[in-house]
Parts: structure tokens; sequence; C-alpha cells
């Protein structure tokens, strides 16, 4: 079956230390979307890339980058420099840029200690 | 970055009852859609609405696209426990292309 997977689905990591989050898709999406969940702050998008090599800031990008070298493929790493980092993390995919139908991944939450 | 005025924040009703939510914006939208999110998992998409004036149901859902392309909502009717969850509208405020900005949610509770 195609869909997106995350992994993994929980990760813990010290204050300090980077770590990159998963996202691969099966769906021949040309486009994908990280967002950040908080509790009672919805979704807020970090980057989105819309076809491979290529990709944007969003709303909250600070303390974050990723990459884009496959189109399958659009790991996430949070940085040092992301004072906040503990959250539930979405990716999602579309089939392109003008599509809103948005698949999502079932999400990896995040612990900083 | 431009955000959406979901309401209400949370519901708490008995099972049978009907629900209604909206998101508003400061700006014209082109494009709305309504998610539903079960807790620990990703949002799936319950309607989207591409038009003006556009009313959509799915089974007990229905969404509406507001005249002025500024509103949403989302009704259930005759809910059951299953409904429970958040539900999230987006929408697609700028040129084509750009990511969908997210409401903050509505977290629905049902009573049996």
């Amino acid at each position: 079956d195609g869909g997106i997977t995350q992994s993994p689905k929980y990760l813990f990591r010290k204050e300090g230390q980077n770590v990159t989050l998963s996202c691969e898709q099966n769906l021949n999406h040309d486009a994908m979307y990280w967002y950040r969940q908080d509790p009672g702050q919805g979704l807020r998008l970090i980057y989105y890339s819309q076809i491979v090599n290529d990709f944007q800031k969003g709303d909250i990008a600070e303390g974050y980058s990723v990459s884009r070298e496959k189109k399958e493929s659009f790991p996430l790493t949070v940085t040092s420099a992301q004072k906040n980092p503990t959250a539930f993390y979405l990716c999602a995919s579309s089939i392109d840029r003008e599509s809103y139908g948005y698949t999502f991944g079932s999400g990896t939450r995040l612990t900083v200690v | 970055g431009q955000q959406l005025n979901q309401s209400p924040q949370s519901m708490f009703i008995q099972e049978g009852e009907d629900v209604s939510m909206n998101c508003t914006s400061s700006s014209i939208f082109n494009t709305w859609l309504w998610y539903k999110q079960d807790p620990g998992e990703g949002p799936v998409l319950l309607i989207a609405l591409y038009k003006a004036g556009e009313l959509t149901s799915n089974g007990r859902l229905t969404a509406q696209f507001g005249i002025t392309r500024k509103d949403s909502f989302l009704n259930i009717s005759a809910s059951i426990p299953s409904d429970v969850g958040i539900y999230f509208c987006a929408g697609q405020a700028h040129q084509a292309g750009t990511a969908l900005i997210f409401g903050k949610g509505t977290t629905l509770s049902v009573s049996s």
C-alpha cells in the first residue's frame, strides 16, 4: 500500500544535539511538507519542497534544516539552534504544488531533555 | 505567518447531537479544507472546497465555502463516539503553489 512513513514514532534527545527525522513516501508525489504541532497551536509550517533539489522556508524555519535529494525522501534536521524543539512533527505530501489533498504521516514525537 | 481563526477551541457533546465549527480569515482564500486528527496520528482529509458558496457533504459531515471567501464551516450531524478527535480547517490564501495554512483546531469530545 502507498503512503507516508515517518520514523521513529518517538525520539528522545539531549539538549544541544542535532536530530534528524525521517519522512519517506511511495505515492510518487512531487510536493512534501513538514509541520510542527504543539498543543492548542494547530499545525505550523516549517519547510516545504515542491520538487526534488528545491525547498522553501515556512513560517517557523529557524533552527531547522531539510534536504530533498530524492523524490521519495524529505528528512528534517532539528538543530541545536532550535530553542524549543520538543513537539509533534508531521510530514505530508501532495501530488503536486497545486494539489491540496495532503496525505500525512503518523508523526514523530520528539522530546528533548 | 498568516493564521486562521477557528472556533470553538473545544466542544463537549452528547452522542446524537449535531456539531458546528467554523473558520475565518482576514484575507481571501482560494481553497478550504477540513481535516480530522485522531490522537497520536496524522490528520486525515474529510472535505475539500474549491469554489465560493460551495456546499459539500461526506456522510454525516457537511462543509461550506463562504461567499466572501473568508470563512468556512463544518457541521457533523448525529455525532457518534468515533467522531472524537481534533478537527482542523486549512486553506490556501496566496498564489497557487504555496503550502496550506492550518487553524488551531477544535477538539471534540462525545459522551455516550
